[in-house]
């Protein structure tokens, strides 16, 4: 079975400081990774995806993240947040099926 | 946002009523979800169908029935369900075997009574 786990419910940080929200997985054969974000009263929005090549993933929004396959982990960075990014980040992944398994979410709080 | 569709955007209703939640997609995708989110916990997984045929039903319970006419459009038809039930129910579709990732609507807020 396959699994993601997120660390931390809640990320609280000042904007312009670094944001980075922790995920690690696991599943049977190659990790396709996915981070998620979502607005409150909205749908999740795709932010970025790692499939195979380049470990360093840029996404949207200035996001970007970083698959470790000895760390089976996939965190997602961001050099300079924001207000705009306060929302509730998911992290996902699947195997060789269709089935997208998410972590339980982190909350991200950007202070001004 | 509007490649996938939702209606009704909230919906409340007696455990004794029946409704129905109309999930739409305009992005040519043949493969549809649906998934129920609920405070505090991870996203469950309901229903998968691809090319229009069901392959994943995944212990729901029978109140939730799900319905998929063509490769755009798609069903959950509720009946007699429970309060524990209210949740979000988001529905999502992707383009197996290319982009991989799933987009999603925005949702219907669901309460029951």
């Amino acid at each position: 079975a396959q699994s993601v786990a997120q660390p931390e419910d809640q990320v609280n940080v000042a904007e312009g400081n670094p944001l980075t929200v922790k995920c690690t997985y696991s599943v049977s054969g190659n990790p396709y990774l996915f981070w998620y974000v979502q607005y409150p009263n909205r749908g999740l929005q795709f932010l970025l995806k790692y499939i195979t090549g380049d470990n360093l993933v840029k996404g949207s929004y200035g996001f970007e993240a970083e698959f470790n396959k000895s760390q089976t982990s996939f965190h997602l960075k961001k050099p300079s947040a924001l207000v705009s990014d306060s929302a509730l980040y998911f992290c996902a992944v699947r195997g060789n099926d269709y089935k997208l398994s998410f972590g339980a979410g982190t909350t991200v709080t950007v202070r001004a | 946002e509007t490649g996938v569709t939702q209606t009704p955007r909230h919906l409340v209703m007696g455990m004794t009523n029946k409704k129905s939640l109309k999930c739409e997609q305009h992005l040519g995708h043949n493969a549809m979800y649906w998934y129920k989110q609920s405070a505090k916990k991870p996203l469950e997984l309901m229903f998968v169908y691809s090319l229009e045929e069901r392959v994943e039903n995944n212990s729901v319970p029978s109140r939730f029935s799900p319905e998929c006419p063509n490769s755009s459009h798609l069903f959950l038809h509720l009946h007699t369900l429970q309060p524990e039930d209210s949740a979000l129910y988001l529905c999502a579709s992707s383009q197996e075997n290319r982009l991989l990732e799933q987009f999603f609507g925005p949702g219907t807020r669901l309460t029951v009574l």
